[in-house]
């Protein structure tokens, strides 16, 4: 089982759209959870933190369920812009380390069309 | 935008070449990384360092090697270059005591 999953996709919505994003993790201990974006051939630029009590940034909203170890991506009024692949990513908090490396997951890919 | 530069953005060279793949950023980061990213592909970590003298293997086995002798400056290094090498490095950075990591704008190395 990957330590990252994500549902690949395409998800190809219409302009105005509200789309979700869903990620389940394997390590109980993450304590670090974010959204990137990656443009195509470009590098991995941050989206968002997410926080037990989720969080909003505009038409970006994310959830953390640490119970059930999955964290969501809500896109509302979708953009032309926002067409690119959203990566999950968890800290590895390994061993007691407060040095945890992130695991990235795959990535989903959204393409937003007129 | 984050300060992390990575040089050459092109690579294309042959088989058996050595080669530097540069990475530097001026943020002040204790912590840096380097994945290996194929197209279409999830990022994979290959390299790390938690600060000057320190560098770790990643998750992904690579016949790379990385050295930490500057803050500032993470450069990784294939001796003899491969058509399997071929790929996209990414290399980031992070505060000491954070997790989130910014990115360069990544290495694109072609071996013929």
């Amino acid at each position: 089982r990957k330590e990252v999953e994500q549902d690949p996709g395409p998800f190809n919505v219409p302009e105005g759209a509200t789309v979700a994003f869903n990620c389940t993790y394997s390590n109980s201990a993450s304590q670090s959870f974010f959204w990137y974006r990656q443009d195509c051939r470009k590098e991995p630029k941050l989206l968002m933190s997410v926080y037990s009590s989720g969080n909003e940034d505009g038409r970006f909203t994310a959830q953390l369920n640490r119970a059930s170890q999955y964290i969501s991506l809500l896109i509302r009024d979708s953009k032309l812009s926002d067409s690119a692949t959203y990566l999950c990513v968890v800290n590895d908090h390994a061993g007691g380390t407060s040095y945890g490396k992130l695991t990235f997951g795959q990535g989903t890919i959204l393409t937003v069309h007129p | 935008e984050a300060d992390i530069y990575q040089t050459p953005r092109y690579l294309v060279i042959g088989t058996g070449k050595k080669i530097t793949l540069e990475c530097s950023q001026t943020m002040g980061h204790d912590k840096m990384y380097w994945y290996q990213q194929d197209p279409g592909m999830e990022l994979h970590l290959i390299h790390y360092s938690y600060g000057v003298n320190s560098t770790e293997k990643g998750d992904l086995s690579s016949e790379s090697t990385v050295s930490r002798i500057r803050t500032e400056h993470f450069p990784l290094t294939l001796e003899s270059a491969r058509p399997s090498h071929t790929s996209q490095y990414l290399c980031a950075s992070s505060d000491l005591f954070a997790d989130t990591q910014y990115f360069g704008p990544g290495t694109r190395l072609t071996v013929l």
